[in-house]
């Protein structure tokens, strides 16, 4: 089944502890894109990737880092979480490199920073 | 800077009609219609192309003012399932490959 498989689906940490949130995607797509979600606020884009080693900033990148080795997955990173982090956060591809195609999104991971 | 949408929450009966609309102060390239439901993914809905172009998978229509930044999404005779979160995305000229969306407009459509 063609899927964006995020994990952990749900997170509560610390500050500052560092956490790992990862994606991957079982279509060979080459964008890949992580948004978090706020109330009132939509979908606002922090990373995202045209191909492999290929990483561009989004809106909101502050605080958040990400790595392309391989091009189906592309995780999310915080180093030093802090609780303005708190979102819920979806994972997404598409297969166009320029693009104008159908994103497909992942289940979400809430994440919960105290 | 995210495209506005309007309204924010908007009540419907099913068989009812509704216009959502999505505006941007940039010069666009798309716009792209998505569906949330409650604890759920978002779902794509459509593209619309400048030139005309659009791709999409259901019955709902849209329109692309590219002159005035404007897309609106026409959803008629609505339906119980049409309820939840629609968001607009835009992709500007110059803005390499990011897709911006809205704050989002709540539907909620009742028996």
């Amino acid at each position: 089944e063609a899927q964006v498989t995020q994990n952990p689906r749900y997170l509560i940490t610390v500050t500052g502890k560092k956490l790992t949130v990862t994606c991957s995607q079982n279509m060979n797509h080459e964008y890949m894109s992580w948004y978090r979600q706020d109330p009132g606020l939509g979908l606002r884009q922090i990373y995202y990737s045209m191909n492999v080693e290929v990483t561009d900033k989004g809106d909101v990148p502050e605080g958040y880092k990400v790595s392309r080795k391989e091009k189906r997955n592309f995780p999310l990173i915080l180093e030093s979480p802090s609780p303005n982090q708190t979102s819920l956060y979806f994972c997404a591809s598409s297969p166009t490199r320029v693009y104008t195609g159908e994103l497909f999104f992942g289940e979400g991971s809430r994440l919960t920073v105290l | 800077q995210q495209p506005v949408q309007s309204p924010q929450a908007v009540i419907l009966r099913e068989g009812e009609d509704a216009v959502i609309n999505c505006s941007s102060s940039k010069a666009l390239y798309s716009v792209h219609w998505y569906r949330q439901k409650h604890g759920e993914a978002p779902v794509f809905l459509m593209i619309l192309l400048k030139g005309g172009e659009q791709k999409g998978h259901e019955k709902i229509s849209a329109s692309f003012n590219e002159k005035k930044q404007q897309s609106s999404l026409y959803l008629t005779a609505s339906q119980l399932s049409y309820s939840g979160t629609y968001f607009c995305g835009t992709e500007s000229w110059g803005a390499g490959n990011m897709l911006t969306f809205g704050g989002g407009t709540r539907l909620m459509v009742k028996p």
